[in-house]
């Protein structure tokens, strides 16, 4: 019964490379996120999706392309990979996206690049 | 802009004894305010948030929260530790849309 859940758990490319991280929710929330985790593991938000429609987009490469086929899924595709995405990326989700939401957050993905 | 400080890095305490995770925030605006615990190779757990009301909130596991509106403080308590309790925990602020603004973590050390 996962109910945010990511994959690949684990994504080893090398630079230049073309890379996608699937998220997924069951919980029937309208609001999707990513974080990224760094090696010192200061968390920070990426992008938010409320209902298919960009929400936040943080200071992110355009490398960075989310996209939200429906309001259950939140892709991430990463153009050109360089050294310093490696980093553990989280999805996240929450019922309506406002400001008191509990965002429930999926197991990560590490990427490594090479 | 909205900020957490969590000012120590690591918290070490011996199994059965109270321990505290200290936070302080800063936001414009009422401050919406949650804790999150990391296990190793894991997601984050929500474990309580304060939103409004009674300034002590109960969460998951034991742990509860104080909320200090003059010391802008929103402190992470258990009365007895244990081993489990290890872990990589994180305070965090939302003050105006739904960012959630993280602070720099504090892992907990219970030793036996």
């Amino acid at each position: 019964d996962t109910a945010v859940s990511q994959t690949p758990k684990y994504l080893v490319t090398q630079m230049g490379n073309d890379k996608s991280i699937k998220c997924e929710q069951n919980l029937g929330h309208d609001t999707m996120y990513w974080y990224k985790q760094d090696s010192k593991k200061f968390l920070k938000i990426m992008f938010s999706y409320n209902n298919k429609e960009l929400i936040i987009n943080e200071t992110v490469p355009n490398r960075f392309s989310p996209k939200s086929p429906d309001k259950a899924h939140l892709n991430l595709h990463i153009n050109s990979l360089e050294l310093g995405d490696s980093a553990v990326y989280f999805c996240a989700s929450s019922p309506s996206g406002t400001t008191t939401d509990t965002q429930y957050f999926g197991p990560g993905t590490r990427l490594t690049v090479l | 802009a909205q900020s957490v400080a969590q000012p120590e890095d690591q918290v070490n305490v011996a199994e059965g004894n109270p321990l505290t995770v200290k936070c302080t925030y800063s936001v414009s605006g009422n401050p919406y305010l949650f804790w999150y615990v990391q296990y190793p190779n894991r997601g984050l757990q929500f474990l309580l948030k304060y939103i409004t009301g009674d300034n002590l909130v109960k969460g998951s596991y034991g742990f509860e929260a104080e909320f200090n509106k003059s010391q802008t403080s929103f402190h992470l308590k258990k009365p007895s530790a244990l081993v489990s309790d290890s872990a990589l925990y994180f305070c965090a602020v939302t003050g105006g849309g739904n960012k959630l603004t993280f602070g720099t973590g504090t892992q907990l050390k219970v030793e036996l």
